[in-house]
């Protein structure tokens, strides 16, 4: 079965800094989507990057970039020039790509707080 | 598009009453999950509808809970009796899904229930 584990209960960053958020999963196949959802005070959960294991190339959104290390089933979240909006939760998830597959594996969430 | 919208944003009732939640997907996807987050468990994926039809609900935890998916712009949970422990955030998110799954999950901003 695969899992996520996110490493970091809570992790903190100056105002404009750059901040990496770490998440590992473990699977035994080759073709699946990894996701990095957000969410804020607000409760809404909300997508901010997907990364498709077939594709070398790291996605990347405005200011979020994700460090996707297939061999090492790594895939990480970078923020660049943090801002106070980017504070919340955030959750690692994955999903296998065969088409009848719907689930999606979480991670327990990081807590980002971004000082001022 | 207005999002996934789902109601009431938030539930206190006692225990012993019937809950009902509601969500509205967004038009065009044909995907629905209902899904619980509580602080010990996380997100849980509690059933999962395509083109209306309920295809697992594996992860409904009780014959106290149902839902139901009367067309492809309505979705209702419900809780008969409702009991302490299912105090909890409900969220309900809609995708498009295509023969190779869903790319993206669009969440709406839950529902708190607590029931006392």
């Amino acid at each position: 079965a695969q899992t996520v584990t996110q490493s970091q209960p809570e992790m903190s960053v100056q105002e404009a800094e750059t901040v990496t958020l770490s998440c590992t999963y473990d699977t035994s196949e080759s073709d699946y989507y990894l996701f990095w959802y957000k969410q804020p005070p607000s409760r809404q959960m909300i997508l901010v990057i997907r990364q498709e294991a077939y594709k070398q190339q790291n996605a990347t959104e405005n200011r979020f970039s994700v460090n996707f290390q297939k061999a090492a089933k790594s895939f990480s979240l970078k923020i660049s020039d943090s801002q106070l909006g980017d504070a919340a939760m955030y959750f690692c998830a994955y999903r296998s790509a065969s088409g009848s597959n719907y689930q999606l594996i979480w991670g327990a969430g990081t807590k980002l707080i971004i000082k001022p | 598009d207005a999002g996934v919208i789902q109601s009431p944003r938030h539930e206190v009732t006692e225990m012993g009453q019937e809950v009902t939640l509601r969500c509205k997907p967004i038009s065009g996807h044909n995907s629905l999950f209902w899904y619980r987050q509580t602080m010990m468990r996380g997100l849980e994926l509690l059933i999962y509808f395509n083109n209306n039809v309920p295809i697992d609900d594996s992860g409904m935890p009780e014959d106290r809970f149902s839902a139901k998916m009367p067309n492809a712009s309505f979705s209702t949970l419900k809780i008969q009796p409702s009991e302490p422990r299912d105090s909890a955030v409900y969220f309900c998110a809609s995708s498009l899904s295509t023969g190779q799954g869903f790319e993206k999950l669009f969440f709406g901003s839950g529902t708190q229930l607590s029931v006392l």
